[in-house]
């Protein structure tokens, strides 16, 4: 499968610890993107990279988030001192840098949901 | 900021029934996008849109890119069950340093009638 792939799908956590999700993307897709998705919503953006650069962060990625792709593959995303307000489904996406029109296609992995109790 | 308005916000079908919901924006878009969802994954891709005007299909999809460049709608015809799920639009704006992130509507949930 050439997909997007998150891991884990499912993360239960308690109030206060730290959690740490993984995306894999696309492997020629030099554009990966964090969304966060609650119920009854869309999703919404959070941060993404070009390569290993992070060009944009939304302001809803408050200072215990904090997102990295270090080798311009995967992405990790970490959240520190979880609340209960995080609970969510973290998705990520990939896509081509978009010079070309059809490159502005986004692809979404299977999302991580997480519960924090 | 930016706001997709999303409708319907739900409705229900019969099988064979065709199924239209749109989407309108407050600001220009370069990109118009459609995905579905289903309970627990991750949504998927249905149709791309770039240029206003545009109309699209994909099977029994078909997807227009509004002429304002504010909206966008998708049309299914001849439903059947594997259709339900709840239904994206996205748009990506082209100015600025948010040329990257899609912003999404609320979703259209589409049911099978009892």
């Amino acid at each position: 499968d050439t997909g997007v792939s998150q891991n884990p799908r499912h993360k239960i956590t308690k109030r206060g610890q730290n959690v740490t999700f993984r995306c894999d993307p696309i492997s020629e897709h030099n554009r990966l993107y964090w969304y966060r998705q609650t119920l009854g919503q869309g999703p919404e953006f959070l941060t993404y990279f070009q390569n290993e650069a992070q060009l944009e962060k939304s302001r809803l990625l408050s200072d215990r988030f904090s997102a990295e792709r270090p080798k311009g593959s995967f992405s990790t995303l970490e959240i520190q001192r979880t609340e209960q307000g995080d609970s969510a489904m973290y998705l990520c996406a990939s896509s081509l840098a978009p010079r070309l029109a059809g490159e502005r296609e986004q692809f979404f992995g299977p999302g991580t949901r997480l519960t924090v109790l | 900021g930016q706001q997709l308005n999303q409708s319907p916000q739900s409705m229900f079908i019969q099988e064979g029934e065709d199924v239209s919901m749109n989407c309108t924006s407050s600001s220009i878009f370069n990109t118009w996008l459609w995905y579905k969802q289903d309970p627990g994954e991750g949504p998927v891709l249905l149709i791309a849109l770039y240029k206003a005007g545009e109309l699209t299909s994909n099977g029994r999809l078909t997807a227009q890119f509004g002429i304002t460049r504010k909206d966008s709608f998708l049309n299914i015809s001849a439903s059947i069950p594997s259709d339900v799920g709840i239904y994206f639009c996205a748009g990506q704006t082209p100015y600025g340093g948010s040329q990257g992130n899609l912003i999404f509507g609320k979703g259209t949930k589409l049911s099978v009638k009892p």
